[in-house]
């Protein structure tokens, strides 16, 4: 079944304690991307990646980190956790980075983080 | 600066009573407009995608239109699962994908 996993799915952690968010595809997608959600807000991109080792910012970059080592995998990473972080997160993919159909995300289930 | 504006906020229909979600946009270089269905607690789920001003896309009783500055979705005879929040998004010339806020709709038998 083809589909996007984010792991964990919910997580209450602490200030300045560092987590990573896992996310991985199935489908050999070149697009993958992060993105936040919050009340009144929408979805926010936080970073993207055309392809292996190729990231770039979206709109709200500030206090996180990504990596593509690998073309299904984009963890996110939130070096130092502050409670401005506490959000509902979205990893999402999609086929030929830069082709006709990039923009027709597939989502993961969402990661529920709370920093206290 | 790109920016996806989605009207009403909030929607509230009677079974059957047809209406229609507006996105207006402002993006530098358009590559594409899309429509997604999102239901609590889960992922959006991509429905449409428009790239041209006069673009039709049509699934069940949504339709979705495009014009140079906004998009609609036309939702005839709905049923009480259609509810949810839909939410539009424009792709610029980086490939950055911008969303709107999305207009939460909700159906009544």
């Amino acid at each position: 079944e083809a589909q996007v996993t984010q792991n964990p799915r919910y997580l209450i952690t602490v200030t300045g304690k560092k987590l990573t968010v896992t996310c991985s595809q199935n489908m050999n997608h070149e697009y993958m991307s992060w993105y936040r959600q919050d009340p009144g807000l929408g979805l926010r991109q936080i970073y993207y990646s055309m392809n292996v080792e190729v990231t770039d910012k979206g709109d709200v970059p500030e206090g996180y980190k990504v990596s593509r080592k690998e073309k299904r995998n984009f963890p996110l990473i939130l070096e130092s956790p502050s409670p401005n972080q506490t959000s509902l997160y979205f990893c999402a993919s999609s086929g030929l980075a830069g082709g006709p159909n990039t923009g027709e995300l597939f989502f993961g289930e969402g990661s529920r983080l709370t920093v206290l | 600066e790109d920016q996806v504006t989605q009207s009403p906020e909030a929607l509230r229909l009677q079974e059957g009573e047809s209406s229609s979600l507006n996105c207006s946009y402002t993006v530098s270089g358009l590559r594409g407009l899309f429509w997604y269905r999102q239901d609590p607690g889960k992922g959006p789920e991509f429905l449409f995608t428009l790239y041209s001003a006069g673009e039709e896309k049509e699934k069940e009783r949504l339709k979705a239109t495009l014009t140079k500055k906004e998009s609609f979705l036309h939702i005839t005879a709905p049923k009480p699962e259609d509810s949810a929040t839909y939410l539009c998004a424009v792709r610029n010339r980086d490939d950055k994908i911008i969303f709107g806020k999305g207009t939460r709709l909700h159906i009544l038998p």
